[in-house]
């Protein structure tokens, strides 16, 4: 099956600082991908599409200035988080659609980020 | 009213026990559904997709109820590896990528 690959699992890092997660299809290519964030106790928020050679298609109320999107090859879209503060402390999760099955979403392991 | 809403649970049922799961979607025009399973801490795995003519994959059936914009997911003989969160998963028809994602319904299978 598509496998898609997530780094890092787990980040602590100081306010302020910025934090960038990366998202990689290791075996098929991914037009597509899509980066959420979840809060405890509930559920997946999308926070973004990523699209391959294009911007980023922001979900409303996602500052795009504070989540930096870069989706530079067909197999790898990063998400930084800039200037992070407490309140960014979450789960981020990415998937990648299958270019032609664009319903089916694998997710990659996850980043739970930590901001101190 | 949430796009996609489901009985956050927990379901606490004994090993083999039958539980179901209802979920209901709010935009009627939502053309796929999924119910993925996700276990504390992890990514969401698919579990499977939901058809109009109803689904089955071994122990799991999956029931879509277009008119009354209702899922639901039946585990027959359930495992304690069973225990997870289930989360319905709706494809709105507006947008062709976009997945929206119910709370999650917690099911705890004990021996």
């Amino acid at each position: 099956g598509a496998v898609v690959s997530q780094h890092p699992s787990w980040v602590i890092c100081k306010s302020g600082t910025s934090v960038k997660i990366e998202c990689r299809s290791l075996d098929f290519q991914a037009t597509t991908m899509f980066w959420y964030r979840q809060f405890p106790k509930q559920s997946l928020m999308l926070m973004a599409t990523s699209n391959e050679g294009s911007k980023a298609t922001y979900e409303q109320g996602v500052e795009k200035d504070k989540f930096l999107i870069n989706h530079a090859s067909l197999t790898l879209s990063t998400l930084t988080v800039t200037s992070a503060h407490p309140e960014d402390s979450s789960f981020y999760i990415c998937s990648a659609s299958v270019t032609g099955a664009k319903n089916i979403q694998y997710f990659g392991a996850g980043t739970r980020l930590s901001v101190l | 009213r949430k796009e996609v809403e489901q009985d956050p649970g927990p379901f606490n049922v004994p090993e083999g026990a039958t539980v179901a799961f209802n979920c209901t979607y709010s935009n009627s025009a939502s053309q796929s559904f999924f119910w993925y399973r996700q276990d504390c801490r992890k990514e969401p795995k698919l579990l499977m997709s939901v058809y109009s003519s109803g689904n089955e994959d071994g122990r799991f059936t999956a029931q879509l109820n277009r008119a009354s914009q209702y899922i639901s997911l039946l585990i027959r003989d359930s495992k304690l590896s069973d225990s997870a969160t289930y989360l319905c998963v709706v494809n709105p028809r507006d947008s062709s990528y976009k997945l929206i994602f119910g709370s999650g319904t917690r099911l705890l299978v004990r021996p």
